[in-house]
């Protein structure tokens, strides 16, 4: 069973830093997402990779398959990116299903 | 607009009665999924289907069933089996079943057991 940790588990930054989270997981994967969850509690999907980099906005995230490692980059964060950022794997193998990691709680601060 | 809804937004019933969540989706995908949140953890599977009229337990499935009667509805029960079933309930729903497609997510249950 594969084991996803985010780091960190908390982060609080002021308006306008860049901001870094981090994913590692254990065993071989299909695809890695990246996903953002509100205070309401609905998830957004932010990024689907299964290698190198994707840009969308002031988003960034790549994924190094061979360190089985991913990141997530904010740019020039804004206290509306104040959300869960969630990392999930996809397995490989055939079977379905997301498994998650605990989620980072960030917090910009105007 | 397509989507997932997820009805009621909160749920409140008495300890050992049955409780049924409702997952409808229009975005005509095959895939359906539950999932389970519960605070400090991540989310984790407790069953999906991958086609109308069958369905597979994911990791934590005791004490829940499921049907899949339409391509467009996934309800969930929470047994009385259920040791405990107060938490924040996900449905989620992706097209095909190859791992190129995302999953698109509803705004969720909450459950509590009074």
């Amino acid at each position: 069973k594969n084991e996803v940790e985010q780091s960190p588990q908390n982060l609080t930054a002021q308006e306008g830093e860049f901001i870094t989270i981090n994913c590692s997981y254990s065993v071989g994967i299909s695809a890695l997402h990246w996903l953002q969850q509100h205070p309401g509690g609905g998830i957004v999907s932010l990024f689907m990779l299964s290698s190198g980099k994707k840009k969308h906005g002031r988003l960034i995230a790549t994924i190094n398959i061979q360190e089985k490692h991913s990141s997530l980059h904010i740019t020039a964060s804004h206290p509306r990116d104040s959300a869960v950022y969630i990392c999930a794997v996809s397995p490989g193998g055939g079977a379905d299903g997301l498994t998650f990691g605990k989620g980072t709680h960030l917090i910009i601060q105007p | 607009d397509g989507g997932i809804t997820q009805s009621p937004k909160y749920l409140f019933r008495k300890e050992g009665q049955n409780v049924t969540l409702s997952c409808e989706q229009n975005l005509n995908h095959d895939a359906m999924y539950w999932y389970r949140q519960d605070p400090g953890q991540g989310l984790r599977l407790i069953y999906y289907s991958q086609i109308v009229n069958d369905f597979q337990k994911g990791d934590i499935a005791e004490g829940y069933s499921v049907s899949r009667e339409k391509k467009e509805s996934f309800p969930l029960t929470v047994t009385s089996a259920q040791k405990n079933p107060t938490a924040f309930y996900l449905c989620a729903s992706r097209q095909g079943t190859g791992w190129d497609q995302p999953q698109h997510f509803g705004d969720g249950t909450r459950l509590s057991i009074l």
